[in-house]
């Protein structure tokens, strides 16, 4: 397991239910992501916070609100999903790297929110 | 839009041989990353190799970049069933927080 902790691991919710996904990361980490992955498609990013701040957010339907109370958790909000929102939610952090040409660091992601919705 | 696209998508080969997956992106890229998934869990990150560099080993993987070609590629050496998994290749286009965008992914069979 990495320093990244998802809850929980997973969830069964109707269309007209309020959850909300948690991540936590123990790494000192600036920076949190939330990503979907769904069977058959690539890993799509959903929202960034850099020093939780909302930097990107992209496109994502307003029945998935972000929340970044601090800069070791972040949260997923969802109300009124649709069953085509059932997937793996990855969050990850990283270290926001200063503006060096070639530099990035490497994100370290939780183990994931497996979602299904009826 | 989808920025790395790995080939093949799936592989299937006996412990001890090598494995090879190659990544193809599309804009300029910061560094390209690559991940690796077992089933239905997190990613792990394998290695990062920057645009200005051509070569990376870290253990028994050896990554290659040519920036000319926007093309990468990941060997594993002398592969073992416990490499079974999805890897992914990753490109990021930020210099300040880190924004990858990831390719399908090519599953690895290694049977003993």
């Amino acid at each position: 397991e990495t320093g990244v902790t998802q809850t929980p691991r997973h969830l069964v919710m109707g269309m007209t239910n309020k959850k909300s996904l948690k991540c936590e990361q123990h790494l000192g980490h600036n920076a949190m992501y939330w990503y979907k992955q769904s069977a058959k498609k690539p890993l799509e990013l959903m929202f960034v916070y850099s020093l939780e701040e909302r930097v990107e957010n992209n496109s994502v339907p307003s029945r998935f609100s972000p929340e970044c109370p601090n800069s070791s958790h972040l949260f997923l909000h969802l109300h009124t999903l649709q069953p085509e929102d059932s997937a793996l939610y990855l969050c990850a952090s990283s270290q926001k790297s200063g503006l060096i040409a070639g530099a990035g660091n490497e994100q370290f992601f939780g183990p994931g929110t497996r979602l299904t919705v009826l | 839009s989808q920025q790395g696209e790995e080939d093949p998508q799936a592989l299937s080969i006996q412990e001890g041989e090598n494995a090879t997956m190659n990544c193809s992106y599309k804009t300029s890229i910061n560094n390209l990353q690559w991940y690796r998934q077992n089933s239905g869990r997190g990613l792990v990150h394998l290695i990062l190799i920057r645009s200005n560099e051509r070569e990376k080993h870290s253990g028994r993987l050896r990554v290659t970049l040519d920036t000319s070609k926007k093309s990468s590629s990941l060997l594993i050496t002398a592969s073992r069933a416990a490499d079974t998994a999805s890897y992914f290749c990753a490109t990021d286009a930020n210099s300040g927080y880190s924004t990858l965008t990831f390719g399908k992914g090519t599953m690895l069979l290694v049977s003993p």
